[in-house]
């Protein structure tokens, strides 16, 4: 089946710095990449939605400047967290699909900010 | 506005009994709804999905039953297992081809020997 790999799976990183994490879709062709942030015990808040080759279409109330989004190829998909605050500590998870696929998920990066 | 509501919040059910989740769903657009299971520290696992022209789909023992005037659509789980002890989340979509996903609040299922 299709696999989704995100990395790094978890990351701790100090207040004012930026994290890069990475989504790669491994036996497939991505059209669309999907990036969610979960708080604890909560559900799974759509942050942006990502189209190789353009620019990502971004949840209401998401920074844009904040959390940047590059699909550069349609395996790689990338969420950037600049300048990272402890209120930024998530679990953020990617997804992927192309043409009339179902979704499928990475196992998500656990963001530490101290 | 939460556009897809799930209950029960937590669930917890003996082994080898039946574990039924629900969601109800406001939009009418939503062409496309999915059940993930979440293992902690995990992302969501596609589970079965169904679309409004079926009433139920069956996939081992997991079945979805859709209520398309009801708006309503619920995730039953046969013979419940210890390792069927996740949290479960239903979701919906709109649009042909699109996958851009509303979750419900998800469920905790704890399935006890």
């Amino acid at each position: 089946g299709a696999v989704v790999s995100q990395h790094p799976s978890w990351v701790i990183c100090k207040s004012g710095t930026s994290v890069k994490i990475e989504c790669r879709s491994l036996d497939f062709q991505a059209t669309t990449m999907f990036w969610y942030r979960q708080f604890p015990k909560q559900s799974l808040m759509l942050m942006a939605t990502s189209n190789e080759g353009s620019k990502a279409t971004y949840e209401q109330g998401v920074e844009k400047d904040k959390f940047l989004i590059n699909h550069a190829s349609l395996t790689l998909s990338t969420l950037t967290v600049t300048s990272a605050h402890p209120e930024d500590s998530s679990f953020y998870i990617c997804s992927a699909t192309r043409a009339n696929s179902p979704l499928h998920f990475g196992n998500g990066t656990r963001l530490t900010v101290t | 506005q939460q556009q897809v509501k799930q209950s029960p919040q937590s669930l917890i059910v003996q082994k080898g009994g039946i574990s039924i989740i629900n969601c109800a769903y406001e939009n009418t657009a939503f062409d496309y709804f999915p059940w993930y299971q979440q293992f902690p520290g995990k992302g969501p696992a596609l589970l079965i999905a169904i679309r409004p022209d079926v009433s139920e789909k069956k996939e081992g023992r997991f079945t979805i039953s859709f209520n398309k005037s009801a708006k309503q659509f619920s995730l039953h789980i046969m013979d419940s297992q210890p390792g069927d002890s996740a949290t479960y989340f239903c979701a919906a979509s709109k649009g042909a081809g699109s996958y851009q996903l509303t979750f419900g609040k998800g469920t905790k299922l704890s399935v006890i020997p």
